[in-house]
């Protein structure tokens, strides 16, 4: 299958920076990106969908001023997470659609943000 | 998207075949039924999908009924690699669509 990577894998920030999220599909163009967040215990909730290109669309609820998205290649959209706090702490995961015949989506190992 | 329904968990013996229900009655003509898992701390794992027809991969058989309303994921020889979550997923196979998580189905395979 088509290969997803995230980098960092894991990051520990204090209260108020912001941190950037890296992921990109190593074998194949995608126009289209998506990124994730999954609490401990839970499943795992689309943020957003992120489009080379163009602006992200956000799903209801999360702050599109706090969680920047740019997607300025075809292999490469990164995450944004500004002023975190320790309720932002969570693992986000990122996925990448191909333009095979049924478009099925390959993710990223995850990362595990931490905040201080 | 239609909504899918999965058992909360199950268990299965290493070695034995791991059969994993999905319900998703009101699954459109479009929509393809996708199997993901997450081993524990990872990003999901792509499994196998099928739009109407059984589907095998070196992974896993996929068995959707005739009307489309529920499928089984068939791991043939589970071993304890296989602990994980599994998701059953219907969306339509357009490129951009995204993909809506639901609960899972956790799989414990045992020794």
């Amino acid at each position: 299958g088509a290969v997803v990577s995230q980098h960092p894998s894991w990051v520990i920030c204090k209260s108020g920076t912001s941190v950037k999220i890296e992921c990109r599909s190593l074998d194949f163009q995608a126009t289209t990106m998506f990124w994730y967040r999954q609490f401990p215990k839970q499943s795992l909730m689309l943020m957003a969908t992120s489009n080379e290109g163009s602006k992200a669309t956000y799903e209801q609820g999360v702050e599109k001023d706090k969680f920047l998205i740019n997607h300025a290649s075809l292999t490469l959209s990164t995450l944004t997470v500004t002023s975190a706090h320790p309720e932002d702490s969570s693992f986000y995961i990122c996925s990448a659609g191909t333009s095979g015949r049924d478009n099925e989506q390959f993710f990223g190992p995850g990362t595990r943000l931490t905040v201080l | 998207d239609a909504k899918t329904t999965q058992p909360t968990s199950m268990d299965c013996a290493e070695g034995r075949a791991a059969n994993l229900p999905c319900n998703h009655s009101t699954i459109s003509g479009n929509e393809y039924v996708y199997w993901y898992r997450q081993i524990h701390s990872q990003g999901p794992q792509y499994i196998i999908h099928g739009l109407k027809n059984n589907e095998t991969n070196e992974m896993a058989s996929l068995i959707i009924t005739e009307d489309r309303k529920s499928s089984t994921l068939i791991l043939p020889h589970a071993t304890l690699r296989d602990t994980a979550v599994y998701y059953c997923i219907v969306r339509v196979g357009r490129y951009g669509n995204k993909l809506v998580f639901g609960a899972g189905t956790i799989l414990r395979v045992k020794s």
